[in-house]
């Protein structure tokens, strides 16, 4: 594809609900990464994968966060029981390599829990 | 400790003037590599450049330039003659390449070109 793409755009939910949050990697780039960013603040690491594994979770706010990867491509985060806090844009990225090359950013998802 | 300080919160200047935005890093890795990504107000995170640890050649590009000097651990980005769509928030970032393929991410600057 052309560029990292992550639906939904918006989601608007209730709190206590589930959400899961879809992220379609560039074609070819083996690192995958999720981001989140409140408003108005920086970038919050959450989780790394490295093909299909993730080396590194160390980011995960709770245990209500997990995600996966398949086929070295598609990858989903799901928030469980969602809470008020979890409301922030939810930012997926991808690289050809881990470290040594740029990252390229999806659109992001806006996550809102009322 | 931070990996990555980005002193400045915000920087307002009038269009036209030059702006220096600083990035400080720390890693004891001897193989690293420096990012700049911009974010404008539309949101999506858009890369810039990406520098290897070992090649501290200044990088110029239209009226962007960059300068990295490993003596003071800082990758500082210029812009020259600055123009309103230069506003946004800027990251500067580190990855390294023994300790981990996470990126870390300074706070931003955010950068306001009144016109």
């Amino acid at each position: 594809g052309a560029g990292v793409s992550q639906s939904p755009s918006n989601k608007v939910t209730e709190k206590g609900k589930d959400v899961e949050l879809r992220c379609d990697p560039i074609s070819g780039h083996t690192a995958l990464y999720w981001y989140r960013q409140r408003l108005g603040q920086g970038l919050e690491f959450l989780i790394y994968f490295q093909g299909n594994s993730a080396p590194d979770k160390s980011g995960l706010p709770s245990d209500r966060f997990s995600a996966e990867r398949t086929g070295e491509s598609v990858s989903t985060l799901t928030i469980q029981r969602t809470q008020q806090e979890d409301s922030a844009v939810y930012l997926c990225a991808s690289s050809l390599y881990p470290a040594v090359n740029e990252q390229f950013f999806g659109p992001g998802t806006r996550l809102t829990v009322l | 400790a931070q990996k990555v300080t980005q002193a400045q919160t915000e920087i307002s200047v009038v269009e036209k003037e030059d702006v220096t935005l600083d990035c400080v890093y720390e890693t004891r890795d001897t193989t690293y590599y420096l990012f700049w990504y911009k974010q404008p107000p539309s949101g999506e995170l858009v890369f810039l450049i990406r520098r290897n640890s070992f090649d501290e050649q200044n990088e110029i590009s239209g009226r962007y330039s960059w300068n990295f000097q490993k003596s003071t651990s800082s990758f500082n980005f210029t812009i020259t003659a600055s123009q309103v769509v230069d506003s946004a928030v800027y990251f500067c970032a580190l990855s390294e390449a023994m300790t981990g393929n996470q990126f870390y991410f300074g706070t931003g600057t955010s950068l306001t070109v009144i016109p």
